[in-house]
């Protein structure tokens, strides 16, 4: 089975402030591909990040960055400085084998206050 | 278009009522995905689209929901005899290529807001 938690819902913090998001999953394929998705107020899910099973390398890009921990099957993902633009919902999601459906998160609301 | 369209963006339908939203994808993209978002939850899978071919239709949560793809391109999402409980976003997104490790991503619509009273 194929599951994604995310336990935190909601998040506010200041702007400027560091936040990071959880994400922690459970599946039993052996290569599987983890995302991260903002949904602004508009509606439309933004793809912000792919990561592989078989590259635990962190990423970062600009003020985000993720950390990928299989031995604690975790897809951590981190806004460094965040601004009021940073506010939206976040979701992660994960894909295995089969056919590229996603199974996503519950997703947390992150408000940034300025 | 530049990315995925769907309409219409909001519809309220009278419980009953037959209900159709549409998706545009991408031009030339393969993969069309077909999601539903309940309030404050993750998009859940409805069904998959390989061309005209629909692949997987295992998260349809029941027979009044139907969708095709007869050309591959345009995607039509038909919900018959609407319930309270459709209400909710429905998602479409499209991908490139149809599989396997580098298939690029999936790009979604704003999505389509049903209210069902």
């Amino acid at each position: 089975a194929q599951k994604v938690t995310q336990a935190q819902t909601e998040i506010s913090v200041v702007e400027k402030e560091d936040v990071t998001l959880d994400c922690v999953y459970e599946t039993r394929d052996t290569t599987y591909y983890l995302f991260w998705y903002k949904q602004p107020p508009s509606g439309e899910l933004v793809f912000l990040i792919r990561r592989n099973s078989f590259d635990e390398q962190n990423e970062i890009s600009g003020r985000y960055s993720w950390n990928f921990q299989k031995s604690t099957s975790s897809f951590n993902f981190t806004i460094t400085a965040s601004q009021v633009v940073d506010s939206a919902v976040y979701f992660c999601a994960l894909r295995g084998s089969t056919l590229g459906r996603l199974y996503f998160g519950r997703g947390t609301q992150l408000t940034v206050w300025p | 278009g530049a990315g995925v369209s769907q309409s219409p963006r909001y519809k309220v339908a009278k419980r009953g009522q037959d209900v159709a939203l549409r998706c545009d994808p991408i031009s030339g993209h393969v993969s069309l995905f077909w999601y539903q978002q309940a309030l404050g939850q993750g998009p859940e899978f409805l069904t998959y689209f390989q061309n005209e071919a629909q692949l997987d239709k295992s998260g349809l949560p029941s027979d009044r929901f139907f969708a095709e793809r007869p050309e591959g391109s345009v995607s039509t999402l038909k919900i018959q005899r609407t319930q309270q409980e459709d209400s909710a976003v429905y998602l479409c997104a499209s991908r490139l290529v149809a599989g396997g490790p580098n298939t690029g991503e999936l790009f979604f619509g704003e999505g389509s807001r049903l209210t069902v009273l």
